[in-house]
């Protein structure tokens, strides 16, 4: 199985301010075959299925505000939300989809300081 | 735009099977290439993958949960379901069920629905 790690468990960001989540995999989730990460983000709140943010370790889901941005390749990976709102109060995870079985960071919950 | 729904018994006992059904509205579990799929998550804890069932009824299980995980379509009801079997208070999670589009991550989710098993 390919391990997923997320930086920091918790974080508590000022509104306004930049939080940052870090994501490492266990081996790399580039493939090959068309040179793409196959890596996404997630968001939850409590109460609430996940949603997705961002694909292709960089990719913003339909609708998604362009404040979240995700960067890295190979084992490496951020979410970045450049300027926290109220609402990007949650828990967020990142998943890989390189292969089955599918996997999930541990979590990284924000919010605000 | 695709909607999913999950149902069954909300407890169930040690030793028996955990019988779920995710009903997909908006669209035909048929068309395009998906991956029809079941998560968990245990009360504050994070997200467990299960399995899932392709479009093309090819189905993927997490080896953690083979032996006891059956996974299937109906797609005259347009439905998938889930069938965990000689569960154990270790088994009590939200289960939720997920469209994943092989490329996208899992794109849409159901509600959720809360299993406990209990005596």
């Amino acid at each position: 199985d390919i391990v997923m790690t997320q930086s920091p468990d918790s974080l508590a960001v000022s509104l306004g301010e930049r939080a940052t989540i870090n994501c490492k995999s266990s081996q790399s989730v580039l493939y090959s075959s068309n040179n793409k990460n196959q890596l996404a983000w997630y968001k939850q709140k409590p109460g609430q299925p996940p949603k997705l943010l961002i694909y292709w370790a960089s990719t913003r889901e339909s609708g998604v505000p362009d404040r979240f941005s995700g960067s890295g390749s190979g084992t490496d990976f951020t979410l970045t939300i450049s300027s926290l709102q109220a609402e990007d109060v949650a828990v967020y995870y990142c998943q890989q989809y390189y292969n089955t079985p599918l996997t999930f960071g541990q979590g990284t919950k924000v919010e605000i300081k | 735009q695709v909607q999913l729904q999950e149902s069954g018994p909300g407890l169930v006992k040690p030793s028996q099977t955990l019988s779920l059904t995710c009903t997909v509205s908006g669209g035909s579990i048929s068309s395009g290439s998906y991956y029809w799929s079941w998560i968990r998550q245990p009360a504050g804890k994070g997200l467990e993958w299960i399995g899932r069932v392709h479009t093309s009824g090819s189905t993927n299980y997490n080896p953690s949960l083979k032996s006891r995980v059956t996974i299937s379509e109906d797609t005259s009801k347009n439905q998938f379901s889930l069938k965990l079997s000689s569960v154990t208070a270790a088994d009590t999670a939200v289960y939720y069920c997920a469209r994943y589009c092989g490329g996208c991550g899992v794109d849409v989710w159901g509600k959720g629905t809360t299993v406990t098993v209990s005596s």
